[in-house]
C-alpha cells in the first residue's frame, strides 16, 4: 500500500503557483520523497526528489517539513500543459519499487 | 538521447490467446521495471531486472505472465493465456542507477482482452 496521503484533485489558475500537498506521517529516516506526473495517455514522468532538505530543479520545487511528515510539490507558473494526475511517492533508498497511490490531480484553468 | 520505448502501443485479443508486449529501455541503464495500471486501479509494480536477472518479481501476478530481458537490452513480457482481468496500460520504465531512482518511463502498451 502507498505510504501516502495526496488530495484527490485541485484546481489553479494559469501562471499561478501551484502548490500540491503530501503526507507521509510514517517516513522513514531513510526513506526518500518522489514526485512523479502523468499526462493524460503518457507514461509517468519523473519530477522531483528529496530526502530532508527543500530540492528545486527546472519543473519544480519541494518543500519537505522539518519532521519530514509531509511535502508541498511547486509548479511556479502553472501552464495548461501541467494538467496532470501527480503522485507522492516516498521510496527507501533499498528497495526498487515505485509503491504508486491514487495521486492528485491537477487541473490548470485557463 | 532515445526515450524508453514500447511495441506495440496498443493490442486487442481474445481470451485465451498470447500477447507478447516489448520494451526497449534508454541505452546504458541496466535496470528495467515494468508495472500495470488496470482499470480503475493504481499503477503496480510487476518486476525489476537489472541487466538480464530478474531482481524483484514479487507483483508478478500469477504464472500466466512471463518477463524475460535475454541479454540485458530489451525485455518482452508475454502472457498466456490471457485473461479478462490482464486487461490494462503496461508501462515500462528504465534506471541507470537503482539507488537514484529516477525511472523513465515509455508511453505504456494499452491491451484490451476481449
Amino acid at each position: 500500500d502507498a505510504k501516502t496521503t495526496q488530495p484527490p484533485s485541485m484546481d489553479c489558475a494559469e501562471g499561478r503557483a501551484a502548490n500540491l500537498p503530501c503526507n507521509h506521517s510514517t517516513i522513514s529516516g531513510n526513506e526518500y520523497v518522489y514526485w512523479y506526473r502523468q499526462i493524460h495517455s503518457q507514461g509517468p514522468q519523473y519530477i522531483i526528489h528529496g530526502l530532508k532538505n527543500n530540492e528545486t530543479n527546472e519543473m519544480a520545487s519541494l518543500i519537505i517539513t522539518e519532521d519530514r511528515k509531509s511535502s508541498t510539490l511547486i509548479l511556479p507558473h502553472a501552464t495548461l500543459r501541467d494538467t496532470a494526475v501527480y503522485y507522492c511517492i516516498v521510496f527507501p533508498d533499498s528497495n526498487y519499487q515505485l509503491i504508486w497511490g491514487a495521486g492528485t490531480k491537477l487541473i490548470i484553468k485557463p | 538521447e532515445a526515450g524508453v520505448t514500447q511495441f506495440p502501443s496498443h493490442s486487442v485479443i481474445e481470451k485465451g490467446q498470447t500477447v507478447t508486449l516489448r520494451c526497449d529501455p534508454i541505452s546504458g541503464h541496466d535496470n528495467l521495471y515494468w508495472y500495470r495500471r488496470v482499470m480503475g486501479k493504481e499503477i503496480k509494480f510487476l518486476l525489476h531486472f537489472v541487466k538480464e536477472s530478474k531482481q524483484d518479481e514479487s507483483g508478478m501476478p500469477n504464472n500466466r505472465f512471463l518477463a524475460e530481458r535475454t541479454g540485458g537490452t530489451y525485455s518482452t513480457l508475454k502472457v498466456q493465456p490471457a485473461e479478462l482481468e490482464d486487461s490494462g496500460v503496461y508501462f515500462c520504465a528504465s534506471s541507470r542507477n537503482p539507488n537514484y531512482n529516477e525511472q523513465f518511463f515509455g508511453p505504456g502498451t494499452r491491451l484490451t482482452v476481449l
